[in-house]
């Protein structure tokens, strides 16, 4: 089974507009880490936001902020106000902890923010 | 500088060969990686290493061999270079310590095998 899915291959936005970006995850470790990196046309993996399984709060970070609902085991990347620069790949991503603290990514989805 | 840096960023090589892929970084992180990305298949991890000495295979270890004599430095090794190896290859590392730590990558080595 795959323990990171993104369903999403592309998206469009436009312009100022929010987004969000689905992943959803399975594992079953108690402790765990969500991340979501991005991934614009230069190639380079840029870490954005960290949500923790234990965290009660939703992350934030600028214009993102991280949708968890363990229950559903979802970890919905939100980005608000588009940019033209937020046009890029994203990646969903798991940290296990006791299962050996490997990362497992998802397939990614394309975001193509419109002017 | 700080950071994790991969050479060379861009490599042509012939089947049969043998090539190596450097990553160093300069944060002493005890976890490192290895990854290809491919299209449709997102990041796989090739091997990682949970500090100087212990390498643990990933999704997609055949035809590679990693070495980790010290901490800062994760070659990774295509022993006999084959066609279905051209791919992007990415180096990353992380501190030990939870599953709050995030991976940090370099840049990337294109690597294309004729």
């Amino acid at each position: 089974a795959q323990k990171i899915t993104q369903t999403q291959p592309g998206m469009f936005v436009q312009e100022k507009e929010a987004v969000t970006l689905d992943c959803t995850y399975d594992t079953s470790d108690p402790s765990y880490g969500l991340f979501w990196y991005k991934q614009p046309s230069s190639g380079e993996m840029i870490f954005l936001i960290y949500q923790g399984s234990y965290d009660q709060q939703n992350a934030t970070e600028g214009r993102y902020s991280l949708n968890f609902q363990k229950a559903r085991k979802s970890a919905n990347l939100v980005i608000s106000a588009s940019q033209l620069g937020d046009s890029a790949m994203y990646f969903c991503a798991m940290r296990e902890y006791v299962t050996g603290n490997q990362f497992y990514f998802g397939t990614g989805t394309s975001l193509t923010v419109i002017p | 500088d700080a950071g994790i840096t991969q050479s060379p960023r861009y490599k042509i090589t012939e089947t049969g060969r043998q090539v190596t892929l450097m990553c160093h970084q300069t944060w002493s992180h005890s976890y490192m990686f290895w990854y290809r990305q491919d299209l449709g298949h997102g990041l796989r991890l090739i091997y990682y290493s949970a500090a100087a000495d212990i390498t643990d295979k990933g999704e997609v270890p055949d035809g590679y061999v990693v070495s980790r004599s010290k901490t800062e430095n994760f070659p990774l090794t295509l022993e006999s270079a084959t066609r279905s190896q051209t791919s992007v290859y990415f180096c990353a590392s992380s501190d030990a310590g939870g599953p709050n730590q995030p991976q940090h990558f370099g840049d990337g080595t294109r690597l294309s095998i004729l």
